[in-house]
């Protein structure tokens, strides 16, 4: 079965900087997709980037990227000047290419500070 | 507007009562699914539907049955609900790779 772990349960960053949440997974596949996922306060799923395992280009979206490292079996997400409203839980999900369900982490807490 | 809705959003029961939680989807997505949130473990999945007249066991399906009622509604029933069934609970949509999640029904059986 495929697991994704995320080994850092809170994070915290100064507004403007920049943070790094990791995340690693495990699957016996070659087709894949990986996602992230912020669930601020108000307890919505907001997709914040996705990454296509035969793709080598690192996805980006704005202030949000990522360094996915097929080989390792990992898929970090980095977010530039980061803002009050970057503070959110962020879950690492991954899903089979073919398959229907999304397999998520245990979520980190991002706190931001002013 | 558009997405994915949830009823209730919030909901209080006795151990050994029973409750559906409804769920509904206007995109006409085929795949929709039931997910569970505690805390440290993330979004663990209950069962889901890949269309319209199947349903199949997640991760975490004892407890708990569906009924994929039509293409739109997808509902959730705890039929004698225990307290480890407190939770919150997300319903989903699926069209290829966008999965639209409702805003959830926070769960609490005591």
């Amino acid at each position: 079965a495929q697991t994704v772990t995320q080994s850092q349960p809170e994070m915290s960053v100064q507004e403007a900087e920049t943070v790094t949440l990791s995340c690693t997974y495990d699957t016996s596949e070659s087709d894949y997709y990986l996602f992230w996922y912020k669930q601020p306060p108000s307890r919505q799923m907001i997709l914040v980037i996705r990454q296509e395992a035969y793709k080598q280009q690192n996805a980006t979206e704005n202030r949000f990227s990522v360094n996915f490292q097929k080989a390792a079996k990992s898929f970090s997400l980095k977010i530039s000047d980061s803002q009050l409203g970057d503070a959110a839980m962020y879950f690492c999900a991954y899903r089979r290419g073919y398959g229907n369900k999304l397999v998520f982490g245990a979520g980190t807490i991002l706190r931001v500070k002013s | 507007n558009a997405g994915v809705t949830q009823t209730p959003k919030f909901q209080v029961l006795k151990t050994g009562q029973s409750m559906t939680l409804q769920c509904a989807q206007d995109m006409n997505h085929n795949s929709m699914y039931w997910y569970r949130q505690d805390p440290g473990m993330g979004l663990r999945l209950i069962y889901y539907s890949a269309s319209e007249g199947t349903t199949d066991k997640g991760e975490v399906p004892n407890g708990y049955n569906v009924s994929r009622l039509n293409k739109r509604e997808f509902s959730l029933r705890l039929e004698s609900a225990a307290p480890s069934q407190t939770s919150v609970y997300f319903c989903a949509s699926r069209l290829e790779y966008g999965y639209t999640f409702g805003s959830g029904t926070r769960l609490t059986v005591v």
